[in-house]
């Protein structure tokens, strides 16, 4: 059962535009929300994040809204650039027991940024 | 600063052979984990720890090991391979959890493990 969904496998947008990419999450108990980025034979990079306690976080031309109620995020790039194109994954994290935290993925988006 | 390193990057076992990967940081991060990515399966938690000298099992933890000695060091063994181990092997580490911002993982290069 995939508590983090990514239902965009792949996304393409012309250079200058925005790139939008969603997320869903399933469990009301994630608390935390991070988006990574992550270009091929490397590993994931942390791009940004938000806490469930705001719906706005905004990082350069990297912007994450959060909508708890419809437990909706996204990623938002302004403007796209052809350097953005890599797979983007969506994380969740809930505190459990022992305030430790584990990382809950999604499966990706490939972006594709067209000159 | 290196950052998260592995070693190997690339390896070719035979059913039934043994090995140990090796994660490394040098960010002096508490906390260590071991992911295996696969095709349409996203990022899987095998094992993880929480500090030197503990270790927990994660999502997928059958068939491999893990170990702690060192704070800065995380290793992952397959006692004896099989096909479904072959993967892209990353570990990842993280600052103590607790306030917000201390969540991001940092991760290592990957290793491409193949199993024939």
């Amino acid at each position: 059962d995939q508590q983090v969904k990514q239902n965009s496998p792949s996304l393409s947008v012309q250079e200058g535009r925005i790139s939008i990419l969603n997320c869903d999450y399933t469990n009301s108990m994630f608390d935390y929300f991070l988006w990574y980025k992550k270009y091929p034979a490397e590993g994931p990079t942390f791009l940004i994040s938000i806490s469930s306690i705001k719906d706005k976080n905004e990082d350069g031309r990297f912007t994450v809204f959060l909508n708890k109620s419809a437990k909706h995020l996204s990623l938002h790039i302004v403007p796209s650039q052809p350097g953005d194109s890599a797979v983007y994954f969506c994380a969740a994290s809930a505190r459990n027991a022992g305030n430790n935290r584990k990382l809950i993925w999604g499966l990706g988006t490939s972006l594709a940024v067209n000159p | 600063n290196a950052g998260v390193t592995q070693t190997p990057k690339f390896r070719v076992l035979k059913t039934g052979q043994s090995m140990t990967l090796l994660c490394a940081q040098d960010m002096n991060h508490e906390y260590m984990y071991w992911y295996r990515q696969d095709p349409g399966m996203g990022l899987r938690l095998i094992h993880y720890s929480v500090g030197e000298g503990t270790t927990a099992k994660g999502e997928v933890p059958d068939g491999y090991n893990v170990s702690r000695l060192k704070k800065q060091n995380f290793l992952l063994g397959l006692e004896s391979a099989a096909p479904s181990q072959t993967s892209v092997y990353f570990c990842a580490s993280s600052p103590r959890s607790g306030l917000a911002g201390a969540y991001e993982q940092y991760f290592g290069p990957g290793t491409r493990l193949t199993v024939t």
